[in-house]
């Protein structure tokens, strides 16, 4: 099983509502990742968790609060939004935490503040 | 970190061979090139990796030069299901930074 699932797909969300993006793996990576995509530009990346520890926070507004509850398993919890956080929401998976490690994206949550 | 230049756009024809180049002049000695392919509303999707020289497998070519100041994905025969944009990606292995370039839309017509 090489698939990395995101689930909701889609997310209309209001700016006082709190929700959460779920990713999941199973092909044994331990380094996951959140990043964000708007139209036509490159993904930049939020967050890294290296063997279930934070490692990176790419200086994200504490309105996005990550979450690894195991190896398998990537939460982003969303509160308190601004419309300019719209975007596609990807994560992604690869066995180790290392620039030339190969990462596994799912399909993203496509997600609309209002 | 190396920051990489790749052109905005390409067009070819189906059967065509398409090189794109990706240009990252402040590569380290630890970095590896990588390229992904993205679709419209998908995650990008691994194509090939190299550190220098030539890599080639069943999809794309890899051209990395001595310098490896820059580097060259070749995509033999592009048919219409090659039309997406693709991505030039320089990783250290020792940091946890991954920075995307900002990618060539390859457009494919019959």
């Amino acid at each position: 099983d090489t698939e990395v699932t995101q689930t909701p797909k889609h997310l209309v969300m209001g700016m006082t509502n709190k929700k959460s993006l779920k990713c999941e793996q199973h092909m044994g990576h331990r380094a996951m990742y959140w990043y964000k995509q708007k139209a036509k530009k490159p993904p930049e990346l939020m967050f890294v968790y290296s063997y279930e520890k934070l490692s990176i926070n790419e200086s994200v507004p504490s309105r996005f609060s990550p979450e690894c509850p195991n190896s398998s398993l990537l939460n982003l919890h969303l509160h308190a939004l601004q419309p300019e956080d719209s975007a596609l929401y990807l994560c992604a998976s690869s066995q180790v935490n290392r620039g030339g490690s190969e990462q596994y994206f799912g399909p993203g949550t496509r997600l609309t503040v209002t | 970190l190396a920051k990489t230049t790749q052109p905005i756009s390409m067009d070819s024809y189906e059967g065509q061979e398409v090189n794109i180049t990706c240009s990252h002049n402040n590569i380290a000695t630890n970095d590896y090139i990588t390229w992904y392919q993205q679709f419209p509303s998908q995650g990008p999707r691994f194509i090939i990796q190299g550190y220098k020289t030539k890599v080639t497998n069943e999809v794309a070519s890899l051209f990395i030069p001595a310098d490896r100041k820059s580097s060259t994905l070749s995509l033999p025969r592009v048919s219409l299901s090659d039309t997406a944009v693709y991505y030039c990606l320089v990783g250290s292995i020792n940091t946890d930074k991954l920075i995307f370039g900002t990618g060539t839309r390859l457009q494919v017509f019959p």
